[in-house]
């Protein structure tokens, strides 16, 4: 696609439950990342998809997060058992991983998460 | 660790009062410095990449340089549109994977 799509753009949740967060790359790009925004913060790095490499997971912050990479395209963020501060923007990246502009990031427009 | 420190974390100025935004960074490998603009409500757009001390770019009023211990983002005459949050990010190499690490931003306001 032209750039990248994230859904829902909007979730709100009841603590406790599980939630998917898809994000669509742009096509041809290699490399996608996942990032957190807190209200009037900066981006929290979560994990890094390039190629068929093994992910980096560094950033996530408990066992309740996960996400994979299907064929290489899309990618799906599960929270499991939603806490309060879990709340936030959850942003999606892609970039092209090789040559001129490898690692330019291009941002979808984020799933807002809202756990009551 | 590595590390972004932004500077200052909001800034007010009358339409075409110049000013600069500092980013500061520690980092083991850097492999290029980059700055981003944030609108409220959507995602982080690409404005620059620097990869080496004395290098400069520039777009419209925006010029961003760059020195082995920080980046400065240069705003010449703003107009009320350039108000955004402006986002300075590493990428640093880490445990074998790239990394960008974001600072906290600059929340920029320019009034007409």
């Amino acid at each position: 696609g032209a750039g990248v799509s994230q859904s829902p753009s909007n979730k709100v949740t009841e603590k406790g439950k599980d939630v998917e967060l898809r994000c669509d790359p742009i096509s041809g790009h290699t490399a996608l990342y996942w990032y957190r925004q807190s209200l009037g913060q900066g981006l929290e790095f979560l994990i890094y998809f390039q190629g068929n490499s093994a992910p980096d997971k560094s950033g996530l912050p408990s066992d309740r997060f996960s996400a994979e990479r299907t064929g290489g395209s899309v990618s799906t963020l599960t929270i499991q058992r939603t806490q309060q501060e879990d709340s936030a923007v959850y942003l999606c990246a892609s970039s092209r991983g090789w040559g001129t502009g490898a690692n330019v990031l291009t941002f979808g427009a984020g799933s807002r998460l809202t756990v009551l | 660790e590595d590390q972004v420190t932004q500077s200052p974390e909001a800034l007010r100025l009358q339409e075409g009062e110049s000013s600069s935004l500092n980013c500061s960074y520690t980092v083991s490998g850097l492999r290029g410095l980059f700055w981003y603009r944030q609108d409220p409500g959507k995602g982080p757009e690409f404005l620059f990449t620097l990869y080496s001390a004395g290098e400069e770019k520039e777009k419209e009023r925006l010029k961003a340089t760059l020195t082995k211990k920080e980046s400065f983002l240069h705003i010449t005459a703003p107009k009320p549109e350039d108000s955004a949050t402006y986002l300075c990010a590493v990428q640093a190499v880490s445990g074998g994977y790239n990394k960008l690490i974001f600072g906290a931003g600059t929340r920029l306001a320019v009034h007409p």
